[in-house]
């Protein structure tokens, strides 16, 4: 198993402000990814972070307003950039487990209230 | 990946079986069946997961219908912690596909005391 720690767990931000939202891996993962789920809804993914490259990105996300980092085999961040109420959500890490990636973790999510 | 079916919501009595469905007509031959559920306030967590047998493990049982167009997660006991959104997802583990999970609206479960 994989144990993910988020950091903030929760958040109120200011309108036109950016946060970075950090993902703590307590083993090496090939694989990490990065979900937003809206208020009421699924889980959409952002992107996949990839190690020592950029990360790739999903239909309708963009590198300037979610630059992501992954320094490493264990961490990751996030940045919500020039943030709008619409980007109020719960941003969530995951890891594949293994290296066939049977089974996904994540993390406990990172709640973002923009005001 | 291929698209899942899944109802609205379900309920249940605590302690009585579940028996939560999931419609995938055009699954192809190297999508895997998995289940996910997530908990009030939580992340996702990985439940099951098959390709044509039915498996079971200590959270549940998965049925995988013979033409693989439709599958049942079957908790055998409800219990009120097993209050959570279902996620039925349909992912290529051939190797050529990718490890992300594509999340439908799932199946809200609520279980009555």
């Amino acid at each position: 198993s994989a144990v993910i720690s988020q950091k903030p767990s929760r958040d109120i931000c200011q309108r036109g402000t950016s946060l970075t939202i950090q993902c703590q891996v307590d083993s090496q993962v090939t694989m990490m990814f990065w979900y937003r789920q809206q208020p009421g809804q699924s889980l959409t993914l952002i992107a996949t972070a990839n190690q020592g490259s950029e990360a790739t990105y999903e239909s309708g996300f963009v590198i300037d307003k979610f630059p992501i980092s992954r320094p490493n085999l264990t961490f990751s961040t996030l940045t919500v950039s020039n943030m709008s109420p619409e980007d109020s959500s719960i941003y969530l890490c995951s890891v594949a487990g293994d290296r066939a990636g049977n089974t996904i973790y994540f993390g406990e999510g990172s709640w973002l209230t923009v005001v | 990946d291929a698209k899942t079916t899944q109802p609205n919501s379900m309920e249940s009595n605590e302690e009585e079986p579940v028996h939560l469905p999931c419609n995938h007509s055009t699954i192809s031959g190297t999508d895997y069946i998995h289940w996910y559920r997530q908990l009030p306030s939580q992340g996702p967590e990985y439940v099951i997961h098959g390709l044509t047998s039915n498996v079971n493990n200590r959270m549940a049982s998965l049925a995988i219908a013979e033409d693989r167009k439709s599958s049942t997660l079957i908790l055998h006991r409800a219990t009120l912690r097993d209050a959570a959104v279902y996620y039925c997802i349909l992912r290529d583990d051939s190797g050529a596909g990718s490890y992300q999970l594509t999340f439908g609206k799932g199946t809200k479960l609520s279980v009555i005391p």
